[in-house]
């Protein structure tokens, strides 16, 4: 079975320009995660798509990121324009979804950004 | 706020001996931390996990220890590896969605 998929690996851009980071999931997992960690910091909680639905974007930072997941497939999550603050590595997650129980989410390798 | 957090950033082990990675917390209420190990260049794996209703918690060359009166939970690394080299977090699932909260992370390092 396949894991956590991310494009790109890696993603240098300058600032004011737009980035589209991709993720997906394990087939079959409707939940959908995306987390990123800045330089010296934790790993933080950005958004939780259940299916094509956001669940919780409480963790989005701003209205410079927009994510999405039409068709509860894979997922996209754009920053625009991008900030230098905004390098880090983003990481994204899935997991069954099985009533209320938790269960285990499995990460992609994540995808490295640095805004110039 | 609720926080998962290390204490030491970097711990350097040499091949063979023991590695214990601490983590504190401040909710008490919580009640599942799970242990992630991330390799370079990979996303964190899961490792192993306990419920506040334990103590401890076994797996292979692993196991994690509860501490609720102090908010305090430590991962221990029988017979650290060279493989075992990563940063270690702790986490915690919460509200019902279950996004995880982290803490900041612990680097291993072992020596031959």
């Amino acid at each position: 079975e396949a894991g956590v998929t991310q494009f790109p690996s890696h993603s240098v851009i300058e600032k004011g320009q737009t980035v589209t980071l991709r993720c997906d999931p394990i087939s079959g997992h409707d939940n959908l995660y995306w987390y990123r960690r800045v330089m010296g910091k934790e790993i933080k909680f950005l958004l939780h798509f259940v299916k094509e639905s956001k669940q919780d974007e409480s963790g989005m930072p701003n209205n410079r990121f927009l994510a999405e997941r039409t068709g509860g497939t894979y997922s996209t999550l754009k920053v625009q324009p991008a900030e230098l603050e905004d390098s880090g590595v983003y990481f994204c997650a899935s997991s069954k979804r099985v009533g209320g129980a938790v269960h285990e989410q499995f990460f992609g390798p994540g995808t490295r950004l640095t805004v110039l | 706020g609720e926080s998962v957090g290390l204490h030491l950033p970097t711990l350097s082990v040499q091949e063979g001996d023991n590695s214990i990675i601490n983590c504190a917390y401040s909710n008490s209420a919580s009640d599942y931390f799970i242990w992630y190990k991330q390799e370079s260049g990979k996303g964190p794996q899961f490792i192993i996990d306990i419920r506040s209703n334990m103590d401890k918690r076994q797996g292979q060359r692993v196991t994690v220890l509860l501490n609720k009166t102090v908010k305090h939970l430590s991962l221990q690394i029988a017979a650290t590896q060279p493989g075992d080299s990563a940063v270690y977090f702790c986490a915690e699932p919460l509200a019902a969605g279950n996004k995880l909260t982290f803490g900041g992370g612990t680097r291993v390092l072992v020596k031959p």
